[in-house]
């Protein structure tokens, strides 16, 4: 079947220590993108790809990057991983058609915990 | 700016019984609007949208939802509860972004379902 995949699905790392969480797609989609759910909030928007045009929310912190080097595979770093990082993150996709109307397909997301 | 409002961030209903899980959007423009489930553990699937056309909408597992434009609602309901609908349930509107959409979600409602 056609999904989104994430890996890993519970991540720890230390304070200050780089992680990187990755998520890959069998649905061609030319979008891809990533949110942030923090415990008991809805998800935000932190930014989404585009084919290879990355956009960034404009609050997203600048510890948060993205890399996308092929369709498939799309993926989240955090650079310096705070206590306040902590959180759901979710991977999603969509055709890419520039509707409104556009489902959006969910991984099932990577929890991380920072110690 | 697009937003939504979930009221009641728990529900509990007993097996059998009308399912109903409010919903109230801001919008500028005409919306787009979402609902989309989460069980424990997995990522979010989209239950039903409302595009334009027809302002009740039908969807998955029995659930529907009906586009009220005067009362600024999209409340979900199921006319029966079954114990596997025990979940988190969460309204979205949408805006547009550079080829893609951007989903502005409720802070959810979780729904729990009484033997």
């Amino acid at each position: 079947d056609a999904m989104v995949i994430q890996n890993p699905r519970y991540q720890v790392t230390q304070f200050g220590k780089p992680v990187t969480l990755s998520c890959s797609q069998t649905l061609n989609h030319n979008v891809m993108y990533w949110y942030q759910q923090k415990s008991s909030q809805a998800p935000k928007l932190l930014f989404h790809y585009y084919d290879k045009d990355f956009n960034n929310e404009a609050d997203t912190p600048d510890n948060f990057q993205s890399r996308r080097p092929n369709t498939s595979f799309c993926f989240l770093d955090i650079r310096s991983p705070g206590l306040g990082d902590a959180a759901m993150y979710l991977c999603a996709t969509s055709g890419g058609q520039g509707g409104l109307w556009e489902t959006q397909y969910f991984g099932p997301g990577t929890r991380l915990l920072v110690l | 700016a697009q937003s939504v409002t979930q009221l009641g961030s728990h529900v509990s209903v007993s097996e059998g019984a009308l399912v109903l899980l409010r919903c109230n959007y801001s919008s500028s423009v005409p919306p787009y609007l979402f609902w989309y489930v989460q069980y424990p553990n997995q990522g979010l699937q989209l239950l039903l949208k409302y595009t334009t056309g027809a302002t009740l909408v039908k969807g998955i597992n029995g659930f529907e939802a009906e586009f009220k434009k005067s009362e600024t609602s999209f409340h979900l309901t199921k006319p029966s509860a079954h114990m596997s609908d025990a979940a988190e349930y969460f309204c979205a509107v949408t805006r547009t972004l550079t080829g893609a959409n951007n989903l502005f979600f409720g802070t959810g409602t979780r729904l729990t379902v009484i033997p």
